[in-house]
């Protein structure tokens, strides 16, 4: 069975700091991949997707995924964070033939300002 | 407005009792799921419809039970076999299986 990780439970910047937040996943397949963020009483929102074609991914509000094959890797990117960026990232997976996506445990950022 | 809406925000069940979450979207999607969110555990897949009159399980399905008699409709009932049922439900739609997923606002169900 597939599986996603994200490494970073619990991430706290200052703002202006930049962000990497890790996801990898087990699949050795043609993958789908996804970022969404969940805002504190909002609903879980899609911040960017890869499905084919230039690795490096743009999404909403500055940030930037970047898939790396070999690593397995899908991790995502914001050069410049900023208090409203607080917020619970899930990275998740649609792999091979699959028809479910595959979440990872979360991260929850926590911006200082 | 198109979206996804699920109702209620929360609710409260007692001891032996089913309860219904409701899920309907206006968006003409034919796949819907439903999501089990825990502190720490990212979200879990419990049942997941494609079309019309036809479901799947999902990762953590025993405890739950879910119709789809119409497109925009999918409601999760969680019964008396589900142990710990305390969670924030997550109803979702896609066009079709393999495109992105849109999610609703959730539900939080609460043992008494």
């Amino acid at each position: 069975a597939q599986s996603v990780s994200q490494h970073n439970h619990h991430v706290i910047l200052s703002e202006a700091a930049s962000l990497e937040l890790g996801c990898n996943y087990s699949y050795g397949g043609t993958v789908n991949l996804f970022w969404y963020v969940q805002y504190p009483g909002q609903h879980l929102q899609l911040l960017l997707k890869y499905f084919s074609g230039d690795p490096l991914v743009k999404g909403i509000k500055g940030f930037e995924a970047e898939f790396i094959k070999s690593k397995f890797s899908f991790n995502l990117r914001k050069p410049s964070v900023q208090w409203s960026d607080t917020a619970e990232y899930f990275c998740a997976v649609l792999s091979g033939s699959a028809r479910q996506l595959t979440f990872g445990s979360g991260t929850q950022l926590t911006v200082l300002p | 407005d198109g979206g996804i809406t699920q109702s209620p925000k929360y609710l409260f069940r007692k001891e032996g009792q089913n309860v219904t979450l409701s899920c309907e979207q206006n968006l003409n999607h034919d796949a819907m799921y439903w999501y089990r969110q825990d502190p720490g555990q990212g979200l879990r897949l419990i049942y997941y419809s494609q079309i019309v009159n036809d479901f799947q399980k999902g990762d953590i399905a025993e405890g739950y039970s879910v119709s789809r008699e119409k497109k925009e409709s999918f409601p999760l009932t969680v019964t008396s076999a589900q142990k710990n049922p305390t969670a924030f439900y997550l109803c979702a739609s896609s066009i079709e299986g393999r495109k992105t997923q849109y999610f609703g606002p959730g539900t939080r169900l609460l043992v008494l």
